[in-house]
């Protein structure tokens, strides 16, 4: 069980906007700014699309975006796109101690 | 450009310890507020994250992992090795490392770029 709770699967139609959670605790998500997203194309390596809860690299489309509401964070896909079929994983912070802790990632279907 | 790549045995047999080097490029890793992590992925499964050195050498572990991994960076090689020990079945997954980046206190920030990756299978 991934310490991060994300929907398994969400979908949607091309043109559609979706938002997949991640909820965690006051100890990780809630509790500091880092948390990141990473799209993962099967037998590929993850890429990091959102960081600091927000914040977008150089060249990931403004279509997704990040936000934060205590404990859980959100990544927000607009403008659905067929090449937005990918696993989401959510990522943050936890603390000198426990360090990092992933979602368990949540499955994009474009419908 | 950041370049990473995992190099190891693609299979292990139980009980045996994992050594998976990480090699990279385009960064030092004595550079403040850089690190590099290992995360795992067992087919069909999620991201595990369970290791993380330092630019200066502090370290990390997945508590959950922690009597089975060490980490350790030979900057003149620009390389990175985890060994995890009483390797079993469960442990099947694909390894990657990855190029970090830290916050002012050393908060990890994001994971950025990721290595291809690495299947391990554990059978005997």
């Amino acid at each position: 069980q991934s310490a991060l709770t994300q929907p398994r699967s969400v979908s949607g139609s091309p043109g559609q906007s979706v938002t997949i959670s991640c909820t965690g605790i006051s100890s990780d998500v809630g509790g500091y700014k880092y948390v990141s997203w990473y799209q993962q194309y099967p037998g590929k390596a993850p890429k990091l699309i959102i960081y600091e809860v927000t914040k977008r690299p150089s060249g990931v489309p403004d279509r997704f975006s990040g936000s934060k509401s205590g404990n859980t964070a959100s990544l927000t896909i607009s403008g659905l796109q067929a090449d937005d079929e990918a696993d989401y994983y959510c990522c943050s912070y936890a603390g000198s101690s426990t360090f990092v802790v992933f979602g368990g990632g949540t499955k994009m279907t474009v419908l | 450009q950041i370049t990473l790549k995992e190099s190891g045995p693609t299979l292990v047999k139980p009980t045996q310890t994992l050594t998976l080097t990480c090699t990279f490029s385009g960064f030092s890793l004595t550079s403040s507020g850089v690190g590099v992590g290992w995360i795992r992925q067992p087919p069909g499964k999620a991201l595990e994250w369970l290791a993380f050195i330092y630019w200066d050498d502090d370290r990390r572990f997945s508590p959950s992992l922690k009597s089975r991994l060490t980490i350790s960076k030979d900057t003149s090689k620009n390389q990175v090795v985890l060994k995890m020990t009483s390797m079993d079945p469960v442990d099947t997954a694909t390894y990657y490392c990855a190029h970090a980046r830290l916050g002012l206190f050393g908060e990890l920030d994001w994971f950025d770029p990721w290595g291809q990756g690495t299947l391990v299978t554990v059978s005997s």
